[in-house]
């Protein structure tokens, strides 16, 4: 299947905490996960990607965690920023289908 | 080095006629992707084109068409445009996708359809 499905769709939180955002898929063949953030009239920027043979990539205050067996991947951002303040989507290379599906998004709004 | 760029930035069309949107990749990149992305939404797969020819399609009817040049650029032409195809469209590069090559998305084309 080509389902990816992304929670929550808005998310809140305060400057200093961190901020999970979870997506699911549906197609065991998927094998690389992309996450773009997409600031307000701005173009989608990719921020960390992962591929099916690695469980967890950082970079700085960005982690993301991949647990092929659930099929599920996280996004992780500790010591959160105003500038953290975005849309962030979760995607899935879908091998069969040789497209990336995205998920649906997640507002994400770093109050100060 | 340049990022994708597009052209032109908005374009405003009545219903019933066509609207042409272009791209440019990122050097050395030989894939362009299309994608629809609505007010408010995400972002829905339109076309995938690599090495001059159309790999891949979305769900979307045959009035979305698109071709790819000698110089990689794109083209994205929508025929008989009705009002809900109002959006944001993006164009994405990468240096060609046998499993899955990170996509680096442009400014995008805001299409107003009145």
């Amino acid at each position: 299947g080509e389902n990816v499905e992304q929670h929550p769709s808005t998310l809140s939180v305060q400057e200093g905490d961190s901020a999970v955002i979870k997506c699911t898929y549906s197609d065991s063949a998927s094998n690389y996960f992309p996450w773009y953030k997409q600031e307000l009239g701005k173009r989608p920027q990719l921020i960390i990607d992962i591929r099916s043979n690695v469980g967890e990539k950082k970079d700085q205050r960005i982690a993301v965690t991949l647990n092929k067996t659930a099929k599920h991947f996280s996004l992780h951002i500790t010591e959160t920023q105003p500038e953290d303040s975005a849309v962030y989507f979760c995607a899935v290379w879908i091998q069969g289908a040789q497209k990336l599906v995205f998920g649906q998004g997640t507002r994400l709004t770093i109050n100060p | 080095e340049a990022g994708v760029t597009q052209s032109p930035t908005h374009l405003i069309k009545t219903r019933g006629q066509q609207a042409t949107l272009r791209c440019s990749p990122i050097s050395g990149h030989t894939s362009v992707y299309w994608y629809q992305q609505a007010l408010g939404l995400g972002l829905q797969f339109l076309l995938w084109y690599d090495e001059g020819e159309e790999r891949n399609r979305g769900n979307f009817p045959p009035r979305f068409s698109g071709r790819q040049f000698p110089n990689y650029s794109s083209e994205l032409n929508v025929n008989a445009l009705e009002l809900e195809d109002s959006a944001l469209y993006l164009c994405a590069s990468s240096l060609g996708s046998q499993r899955g090559e990170t996509q680096y998305f442009g400014p995008g084309t805001r299409l107003l359809v009145l």
